[in-house]
């Protein structure tokens, strides 16, 4: 389980509204990452951190923010949603150089 | 760039049949490489791995995979399937000098068993 939950699980807004989904987890571990999957394109990157502070930008960041300001908080910004930003989006902690996954949020952007 | 690919989107089976999906990536250094399942509606879970050593690692509900290096591929096995392997299966990799490396997935393949 890696101890990782993320808040909304659900959550319908409409252009052009900011929205912030967090990631949690419980184990002190170092690496969070911030998914996004969408069919035929399995999963991809959009921001990863490796430590409080420390964030770094996947694949597919624009229109996205992250921020970590204490080891167990992960949290994604989309500044101003877009339809295009209407997707499953999951978090994911490292351990042993192996990622485990949490439940994810399903997004729906109107 | 580094890239995944699963050749298969959607693979039906009846139940007892043997499955392989498939998994090449494009990277010429050492990699580690990774099968996670979907079951509907949850998130991914970890089947198998593979860093390095036995080339054919065994994962959880009887899967297995073979890295053949010199073919880049990464194929998943399962010599009997049930309906409850109904799912969605992902490939991915990533270097293994990069700790807490970013994973590439391949695009996905579902499977459907039918009973």
């Amino acid at each position: 389980d890696a101890g990782i939950t993320q808040s909304p699980r659900h959550k319908v807004t409409e252009t052009g509204t900011p929205v912030t989904l967090r990631c949690h987890q419980t184990e002190n571990h170092r690496y969070m990452y911030w998914y996004r999957q969408d069919p035929g394109h399995g999963l991809r990157l959009i921001h990863y951190s490796y430590g409080v502070k420390d964030t770094d930008k996947g694949e597919v960041s624009d229109g996205y923010s992250v921020s970590r300001s204490k080891t167990e908080d992960f949290l994604l910004t989309l500044e101003s949603a877009t339809s295009s930003q209407t997707s499953v989006y999951f978090c994911a902690i490292s351990a042993m150089n192996t990622q485990y996954f949490g439940p994810g949020t399903r997004l729906t952007v109107l | 760039a580094q890239s995944v690919s699963q050749h298969n989107h959607h693979v039906i089976l009846s139940e007892a049949a043997s499955l392989e999906l498939g998994c090449n990536y494009s990277y010429g250094g050492t990699v580690n490489l990774f099968w996670y399942v979907q079951y509907p509606g949850q998130h991914l879970q970890l089947l198998l791995k593979y860093f390095s050593g036995d080339p054919l690692v065994k994962g959880i509900k009887g899967f297995e995979a073979e890295f053949i290096k010199s073919k880049f591929s990464f194929n998943l096995r399962k010599p009997s399937v049930q309906w409850s392997d109904t799912a969605e299966y992902f490939c991915a990799v990533t270097p293994n000098y990069n700790q807490g490396g970013k994973l590439i997935f391949g695009q996905g393949t579902e499977l459907s068993v039918k009973p």
